[in-house]
């Protein structure tokens, strides 16, 4: 197992409603990507922090936000929930500053927007 | 913008026998390719990664081989045992960086 953690587990949320999922990283690593996994599909990147600031941000809207924290913990935040944003929600966490080093996933969150 | 395309979608063996999982991706720019395995309900787990400057790496069972030219990489898993039952994905650096683009994903089923 790795040393990834994300809370809560499952999430059931209205449409319109905003959620807030947590990442807490791997001991030693720096950087935090977000993926979002629907049903059947592959990961989407959704943005990556570093260091506390987004360090680049894949095709989403901006109701997607997020923030790093001091001990490389992350949230993600959703505003102004949609059907579609049901989904896995999966962090990855690696130490940037090394090389070929990988990302290790979290467990997800399954987010349902009803 | 970039992508990754990824055959089969599905893909069902003998025990024994060999699979292989095709990737293609649009960004002559990646250099990085890992793929990751998927069981049902986990994490996504890195099982084996190339970077753009080798053609081929090999751990145990699984091999992973890039052709940077066509911008095609495969990964092959040899004598399949029920538990590599699972989906794969594969996936591309956007550009030189640690941020990836995953394909569809293969659900591989092993059949005793």
């Amino acid at each position: 197992e790795t040393g990834v953690t994300q809370s809560p587990t499952h999430l059931i949320k209205t449409r319109g409603q905003q959620v807030t999922l947590r990442c807490s990283s791997q001991s030693g690593h720096n950087t935090v990507s977000w993926y979002q996994q629907a049903l059947g599909q592959g990961p989407q990147f959704i943005f990556q922090y570093y260091r506390e600031e987004e360090n680049g941000r894949g095709n989403f809207p901006p109701r997607f936000s997020g923030l790093q924290f001091p001990n490389y913990s992350s949230e993600l935040n959703v505003n102004a929930l949609e059907l579609d944003d049901s989904a896995l929600y999966l962090c990855a966490s690696r130490a940037k500053d090394r090389t070929n080093t990988e990302a290790f996933f979290g467990q997800g969150t399954r987010l349902t927007v009803v | 913008g970039e992508n990754v395309e990824q055959h089969p979608s599905t893909l069902s063996v003998q025990e024994g026998d060999s699979a292989v999982i095709k990737c293609t991706y649009s960004d002559s720019a990646s250099n990085y390719f890992p793929w990751y395995k998927q069981e049902l309900g986990k994490r996504p787990q890195l099982i084996i990664d190339i970077r753009s400057n080798v053609g081929e790496k090999k751990d145990q069972r699984i091999a992973v081989t890039l052709n940077k030219t066509a911008k095609h990489f495969s990964l092959h898993i040899t004598e399949t045992q029920p538990e590599d039952s699972a989906v794969y994905f594969c996936a591309a650096s956007i550009g030189n960086t640690d941020k990836l683009i995953f394909g569809t994903g293969t659900r591989l089923q092993v059949f005793p």
